[in-house]
């Protein structure tokens, strides 16, 4: 099935370090979801974007949409252990109320 | 809890058996959507129902499978003749009608095929 492109695929950080990740496609898109997913346990959303250019934020994650509307941007700011796990993008184009979700990063914390 | 429940959490079966999956959504939520997740991949989109009616189904979901909503509430996803390439996690996810409508997500039923 079709997927978006994540970078990058995985990352080691150390705990309060920046983090910055990023979701391409091909194809235009309205709405950008960013979700973390924990071994064994669906997905949880983290952000919602609606507009191109938009910046939103939740608590130390911060997201972009960006502003060609192909791509889409998540930083976590100060990480902490509990920030390991795996990020996922998911897209919406007009004409289908359907996601299409990215390829995830992997993100382990190193206290 | 009112959150997206499924049912069951896991399921092992042999090949050639059928299985069956449940998923009750929030209650406020029009749409339900399927996805399949495989280890190591995010979800794949499987199908999604707007109320009662199935509106868009994936070339994923071969005639093997099959996915109801027959009062626009709960969801049934039945496959036919398990085969080993069918284990992966099933996943399903609601929300409100509406353009960009956030996907909540339940836990999951993982399917395992011996």
């Amino acid at each position: 099935g079709q997927q978006l492109n994540q970078s990058p695929q995985s990352m080691f950080i150390q705990e309060g370090e920046d983090v910055s990740m990023n979701c391409t496609s091909s194809s235009i898109f309205n709405t950008w979801l960013w979700y973390k997913q924990d071994p064994g346990e669906g997905p949880v959303l983290l952000i919602a974007l609606y507009k191109a250019g938009e910046l939103t934020s939740n608590g130390r994650l911060t997201a972009q949409f960006g502003i060609t509307r192909k791509d889409s941007f998540l930083n976590i700011s100060a990480s902490i252990p509990s920030d390991v796990g795996i990020y996922f993008c998911a897209g919406q184009s007009s004409g289908t109320y359907k996601y299409i979700f990215g390829t995830g990063t992997r993100l382990k914390v190193l206290a | 809890d009112t959150g997206v429940s499924q049912d069951p959490r896991h399921k092992i079966t042999k090949r050639g058996q059928n299985v069956t999956f449940r998923c009750d959504p929030i209650s406020e939520h029009n749409r339900l959507y399927w996805y399949r997740q495989t280890l190591g991949q995010g979800p794949e989109f499987l199908t999604y129902f707007q109320n009662e009616a199935q509106l868009e189904k994936s070339r994923l979901l071969s005639d093997r499978f099959s996915a109801e909503r027959p009062k626009g509430s709960f969801s049934t996803l039945e496959i036919q003749r398990t085969e080993q390439g069918d284990s992966a996690m099933y996943l399903c996810a609601s929300s409100l009608i509406g353009p960009g409508g956030e996907l909540f997500f339940g836990e999951g039923s993982r399917l395992t095929v011996l």
